[in-house]
């Protein structure tokens, strides 16, 4: 089976960095996703990750270590428009090739 | 714009019936995934097809069922509808391999 952890909610200021973690059992990892999702719409691929180590895409960059079972996302120079829910999501090849997510992390960002 | 289209946007029915849901995946994605999102369990990995044919099953009931046809667009079917089944239903396409992009969803309210 496979379990997924990430907090529930985090809050943080306009232009501040916030980073949330994610943390997974699953046995035939191969590859970790994170997506934004406002309320009410539809999931938004932000970065995937197979390898250790990190990976940056302009204001947010993701992290990934095999070994530990944990992975986070960096958002930085936060914008009000950041307010979200972040989803972890694990690829689990045991699973054919879906992505099974994590319970989402709910971000609010204030000024 | 994902690429990922989904019919219809709302549906509004009333339990015990049955209702069909259409996604059409983006252009060359040989891969459906369908997801359930209610309130309180995040999103939930129901089934994928490849193909046209069934590659995995997460949580789907035995109420639900899908296919995917010749033209790889895919149905999913719901019947015997109770409360519990409003939600958003999201479908995603992917290609080989790599992120998977999600449709505008269908939001299911069972009266």
């Amino acid at each position: 089976g496979q379990n997924i952890d990430q907090p529930t909610e985090m809050t943080a200021t306009e232009g501040a960095i916030v980073q949330i973690n994610c943390t997974y059992q699953t046995s035939g990892f191969n590859g970790l996703f994170w997506y934004q999702q406002h309320a009410g719409e539809a999931p938004t691929f932000l970065s995937y990750n197979v390898l250790d180590g990190l990976e940056e895409k302009g204001r947010f960059s993701s992290f990934l270590s095999r070994s530990k079972g944990y992975s986070y996302l960096l958002l930085k120079e936060l914008q009000m428009k950041d307010s979200a829910s972040y989803l972890c999501a694990v690829r689990d090849d045991q699973a054919g090739t879906a992505l099974i997510f994590g319970k989402g992390t709910t971000l609010s960002v204030s000024s | 714009d994902s690429g990922v289209t989904q019919t219809p946007k709302h549906l509004i029915t009333a339990t015990g019936q049955r209702v069909t849901l259409r996604c059409s995946p983006r252009s060359g994605d040989l891969s459906v995934y369908w997801y359930q999102q209610s309130l309180d369990q995040g999103l939930q990995f129901l089934i994928q097809y490849y193909n046209g044919e069934e590659r995995a099953k997460g949580n789907i009931l035995e109420r639900f069922s899908a296919q995917q046809f010749p033209d790889l667009h895919s149905e999913l079917n719901l019947s015997s509808l109770e409360l519990g089944d409003s939600a958003l239903y999201f479908c995603a396409s992917s290609a080989t391999s790599g992120g998977r992009f999600f449709g505008p969803g269908t939001r299911l309210t069972v009266l």
